[in-house]
């Protein structure tokens, strides 16, 4: 199965500034990666696909690039309510995988 | 607007069996296949099973296969999981997702603790 890495682990960032995660995958993915948000006591959110296709609702300071094994989400410039666990995940090749996340912490 | 209502869990001794469901409302449920995560306690996410929109195909982690059943129910617009030979590694909150290739709508979770 593919294996997808995620770092850093955990992004101390201060409100306002820009956010880079990281996600690769342990061969190529084409570009079918989707990114999801977690808060505590939720459930995951859906936040782009395709790479860089944002969901309905989504605003408009996530972005997602990438393609084959190299993939980033930016968040242009934090906002408190998008401090969260991020997960990447690939849905290329069965099974579907996930990273293991990147937590984005208050600085 | 899609809905996915999970049910089910609760606390379980190790070899013991739960069944979970999701309702599902908001979308054709018989067109779409459905999927079950699960996330450990503090842990990330894990897929565990997939069932094709007309139950004609499933698809299970290794993690619990021969040990779990997926199945859905069409005319209810509800998604099963048959959990037996249950471990405490199996400990997690159980969700179900609407597939779209990726995950593209979730419920909110059940918790299924496996303890004695």
């Amino acid at each position: 199965e593919i294996v997808m890495t995620q770092s850093p682990a955990t992004l101390s960032v201060s409100p306002g500034e820009r956010a880079t995660l990281s996600c690769r995958a342990s061969q190529s993915v084409s570009s079918n990666l989707a990114w999801y948000q977690q808060k505590p006591g939720q459930a995951p959110r859906l936040l782009i696909y395709g790479a860089s296709t944002r969901a309905t609702g989504i605003p408009a300071r996530f972005s997602g690039s990438g393609s084959g094994t190299e993939f980033t989400l930016t968040i242009s410039s934090l906002q408190s309510e998008d401090f969260a666990v991020y997960y990447c995940q690939q849905y290329n090749n069965w099974p579907p995988t996930f990273g293991g996340g990147t937590k984005v912490e208050i600085k | 607007q899609v809905q996915l209502v999970e049910s089910g869990g609760g606390v379980v001794q190790p070899g013991g069996s739960l069944r979970l469901s999701c309702a599902a409302s908001g979308f054709t449920f018989s067109s779409y296949g459905m999927h079950w995560v699960r996330q450990a306690p503090g842990k990330g996410l894990e897929w565990v099973a997939f069932i094709r929109y007309d139950g004609s195909n499933k698809y299970y982690a290794d993690s619990v296969k021969g040990r779990f059943t997926i199945s859905r129910d069409n005319s209810k617009n509800t998604l099963y999981l048959q959990m037996n030979s249950l471990r405490a590694e199996d400990t997690a909150v159980y969700y179900c997702a609407k597939d779209m290739l990726w995950f593209g709508d979730w419920g909110q979770g059940t918790l299924v603790t496996v303890s004695s």
